[in-house]
């Protein structure tokens, strides 16, 4: 059983177009986390739900939207994708809030052309 | 702000070398630290972690030694192997209301083992 799983694992699309990516986790957890790697392999937080609850909105352009329907799911929505955009974005899964090891999913690699 | 220093990479040694991989951190507070590593193709798996100073957090091999007057948590193995070929990840996760659920990454270290 995958802890903590995306889908797709990849996803070519052109600029301009709307996309999201699914994370699911059945760990039990209560904080989940999107991540962006850049190509130079550079992760960086972008957001942190809390049993539902956004905690952590870091500097991300508002094309990105992420929504958590419940404490398993959180998903990222990004609206007029860019070529910057291009990334691979990993979903993390934590116990609780607070100093806890994170659990990641297998990454969604986005490719924007 | 938080941040983690890694020994730039990449780094090539033959199987059975002794691996060092040198990190170093500023956080403004009480830190937890972890390495994460990552194979080609995959997502991050967490390798192993330390919570206070003087703490060894060991796994597979790999040890790494919290040690708050150097601010440092090198990572090391005695015997590589070709399978332990990846990317390593030093990381930590500071206290704080936001913060504290935040990993902050250093840059990676690329490591190949060749037979």
């Amino acid at each position: 059983d995958t802890a903590v799983s995306q889908t797709p694992k990849y996803l070519v699309t052109q600029m301009g177009n709307d996309k999201s990516i699914k994370c699911e986790q059945n760990l039990g957890h209560d904080t989940m986390y999107w991540y962006k790697q850049d190509s130079k392999k550079f992760l960086k937080i972008m957001f942190s739900y809390n049993n539902k609850e956004l905690i952590i909105n870091e500097t991300v352009p508002n094309r990105f939207s992420p929504k958590s329907p419940d404490k398993a799911h959180l998903n990222l929505h990004i609206n007029s994708l860019e070529l910057g955009d291009s990334a691979v974005y990993f979903c993390a899964s934590s116990q609780a809030f607070g100093r806890y090891e994170q659990y990641f999913g297998p990454g969604t690699r986005l490719t924007v052309t | 702000g938080d941040s983690v220093t890694q020994m730039e990479g990449p780094v090539t040694l033959s199987e059975e070398a002794f691996l060092t991989i040198n990190c170093t951190y500023t956080a403004t507070g009480y830190p937890s630290l972890f390495w994460y590593v990552q194979y080609p193709g995959e997502g991050l798996q967490l390798l192993l972690k330390a919570t206070k100073a003087d703490d060894k957090g060991s796994n597979k091999g790999f040890e790494a030694t919290y040690r708050k007057e150097t601010t440092s948590f090198h990572l090391e193995k005695g015997s590589v192997q070709v399978s332990d070929s990846a990317v390593y990840f030093c990381a930590l996760s500071d206290r704080g209301e936001t913060s504290g659920s935040r990993l902050t990454f250093g840059e990676g270290t690329q490591l190949t083992v060749n037979p």
